[in-house]
């Protein structure tokens, strides 16, 4: 039963313009929310959370929105620039929870 | 800066052979984890650790085992390599306590089972 699901297996953007990064949950429990960046042959590297107080966490280029009703976020990346082709992981945990649940991942490339 | 290391990033082995894979990290960390990660199916727990010798199974243990003898170190042990275990392996280690915590990747070791 995947509880984290990512329905899109990649995306290509041109570069400049946004990306759009989507992620479905169905645990209730799920209350801490992560994007993580990975480029191959090498381990995934923390880029943005948000926790269920918050419908949405910037960070430079990097948003991230929560809608909780519809257990649903997503990740935006404005401008794209190539260097951010990579493979995007979703996870969530319960707050105060070790265990992070991962998606299937997401591969997106920006062409120039 | 937190650092998480791997012993091997490449490691061949053949059916049958026990292997050892060792993560470190620096961070005096609580929580130690082990995933594997296989094209399509992301990132899947295998077994964690909250402290020193204790140990959870995560959600395909079967085929392994692991070991946390000292706080920075958690082993995984492939008790009889088989090649459907020919995938990326990937240590994770996180603080603990209340609220939410991310966790912190090592390279990563491409394990290959002939």
């Amino acid at each position: 039963d995947q509880q984290v699901k990512q329905n899109s297996p990649s995306l290509s953007v041109q570069e400049g313009r946004i990306s759009i990064l989507n992620c479905d949950y169905t645990n209730s429990m799920f209350d801490y929310f992560l994007w993580y960046k990975k480029y191959p042959a090498e381990g995934p590297t923390f880029l943005i959370s948000i926790s269920s107080i918050k419908d949405k966490n910037e960070d430079g280029r990097f948003t991230v929105f929560l809608n909780k009703s519809a257990k649903h976020l997503s990740l935006h990346i404005v401008p794209s620039q190539p260097g951010d082709s990579a493979v995007y992981f979703c996870a969530a945990s319960a707050w105060g929870a070790s265990k992070l649940t991962f998606g299937t991942g997401t591969r997106l490339q920006v062409t120039l | 800066d937190v650092k998480v290391t791997q012993s091997s990033r490449y490691l061949v082995k053949r059916t049958g052979e026990k292997v050892f894979l060792e993560c470190v990290q620096d961070m005096d960390h609580e929580n130690m984890f082990w995933y594997r990660q296989d094209p399509g199916l992301g990132l899947r727990l295998i077994y964690f650790s909250y402290d020193v010798k204790m140990k959870e199974k995560g959600d395909i243990p079967e085929g392994y085992s692991v070991s946390r003898e000292k706080k920075e170190r958690f082993s995984l042990i492939l008790e009889s390599a088989s090649t459907n275990q020919t995938s990326m392996y990937l240590c994770a280690s996180s603080t603990s306590g209340t609220g939410g915590y991310e966790q912190y990747f090592g390279p990563g070791t491409r394990l290959t089972v002939t």
